[in-house]
Parts: C-alpha cells; structure tokens; sequence
C-alpha cells in the first residue's frame, strides 16, 4: 500500500550541482504533478503530466525540466541548482487526467532540498 | 485568476475548544474546494472536499465544512479541538489540472 513514494527525503546540494528527484506511484494513476511548498507561500504548482509521455508547465516551471516515460514513474530534475530553489517539494497523483476538480490528488511525504 | 485566500497565519486554540479557519476562494464557476492538513514534517492529507450537493460536507478526523456560495468561502470546523489536531491547513480550488492552495493557517493546540 505504498502510494506516492518520494526520494530522497532530504538533500542538500551545492549551487550549480544537478540532481533529479523521483516520484513513483503504484495506483495507476493517469495524473501526476509537482508542487514546491516554501513559507507562507502555500504549494506551487511545478510542472504536472497527464499521461505517459506528456507533460507541461505549470505556476513556477524555470528551472526545472520532467519527463514521464512511465504511467509510474514522474521525476523533477534540477539542471544547474540555485539557492532560490530551496524548498520542499511535493509530487502527487490522481486517476484521471479530466481536471483536478472531482479527481483527488494523492501527496508524497515530500523532499527538503536545501542549496547552498 | 482562481484565488485562495486563508486570512489567518496562525490561530491558536484551547484544547476541547471549537474551532473555525477561514478560507476564502475566487472562481468563476462552480468551485471544487478541498481542506488538506499537514503534519510536521509529513505530507499533505485530504481532510475534506465540496464538489456539489449538499452544502456542508463531513471529513475526516472529526472535521466538517460549510460551502457558501454568496460568500465565496468554504470555512473548516471542528467542534472539540484535539491536541493531535496541532498542524498546518490548507485550504485549496481545484483549476483546470491544478489545485490552488491559500498559504495555510497553522493551528496551535493549548492546553
């Protein structure tokens, strides 16, 4: 009963340094997203992805490239990390891609990513 | 644009006392409301959602809250507040294939 699994839960990473977190679900979820959650900002969404292979961008993409290769599988690579994308980074899924409305998302227990 | 606005930062509560946070949401249309709590240091949990019908909806935990249209607000309630209850709250509207979340209200329980 896994759900939403996010590695790793905590990195920290030097300023230009790439990294990529993962994402998997085990729900056969069609919808999968990225949030980042920073104090007093709420969640913001990332980029999201309705379905293997597609994806697009969402409230705060810069600096953040996704694929999704797999209906399981949706990860957030960083190409060349900055201090501003200190944060907290949630993935969630949902089953279907018809709209966040009546389809409830699903959280993972999220990454710290410090940047130094 | 679809908005939420959760007007308190930070509210502190008796334990066994009610509580009430506050959320407010711009939306055109018909809105898809959620409330998701978040434990320190966890991820966020589906407390309770408001997709049509009946205007107070039930949750989890003990947790109810009341869609008003002519107000624009969807307010979370509990009648006896735990000290478990202690967390952050988001209040958030569905968008497209997006949820937009207010900045949370973080409840602190004491005793």
């Amino acid at each position: 009963n896994a759900g939403v699994t996010q590695t790793p839960k905590f990195q920290v990473l030097k300023t230009g340094q790439s990294m990529t977190l993962q994402c998997a679900q085990d729900m056969n979820h069609e919808y999968m997203s990225w949030y980042r959650q920073d104090p007093g900002m709420g969640l913001r969404l990332i980029h999201y992805s309705v379905g293997a292979g597609i994806t697009d961008q969402g409230e705060v993409p810069n600096g953040y490239n996704v694929s999704r290769s797999t209906t399981e599988d949706f990860p957030l690579r960083l190409l060349s990390a900055a201090p501003s994308q200190t944060s907290v980074y949630f993935c969630a899924s949902s089953l279907s891609s018809g709209g966040a409305g009546k389809n409830i998302q699903y959280f993972g227990a999220g990454t710290r990513l410090s940047v130094l | 644009a679809q908005s939420v606005t959760q007007p308190d930062i930070h509210i502190t509560v008796s334990e066994g006392a009610s509580l009430e946070l506050r959320c407010n949401y711009s939306y055109g249309a018909t809105p898809y409301l959620f409330w998701y709590v978040q434990s320190p240091g966890q991820g966020l949990q589906l407390l309770l959602k408001y997709f049509s019908g009946d205007t107070l909806v039930q949750g989890i935990k003990g947790f109810e809250a009341e869609f008003k249209r002519s107000q624009s607000s969807f307010n979370l309630r509990k009648p006896s507040v735990h000290w478990s209850d202690a967390a952050e709250y988001f209040c958030a509207v569905a968008r497209g294939t997006a949820l937009i979340f207010g900045k949370g209200t973080t409840l602190s329980v004491s005793s």
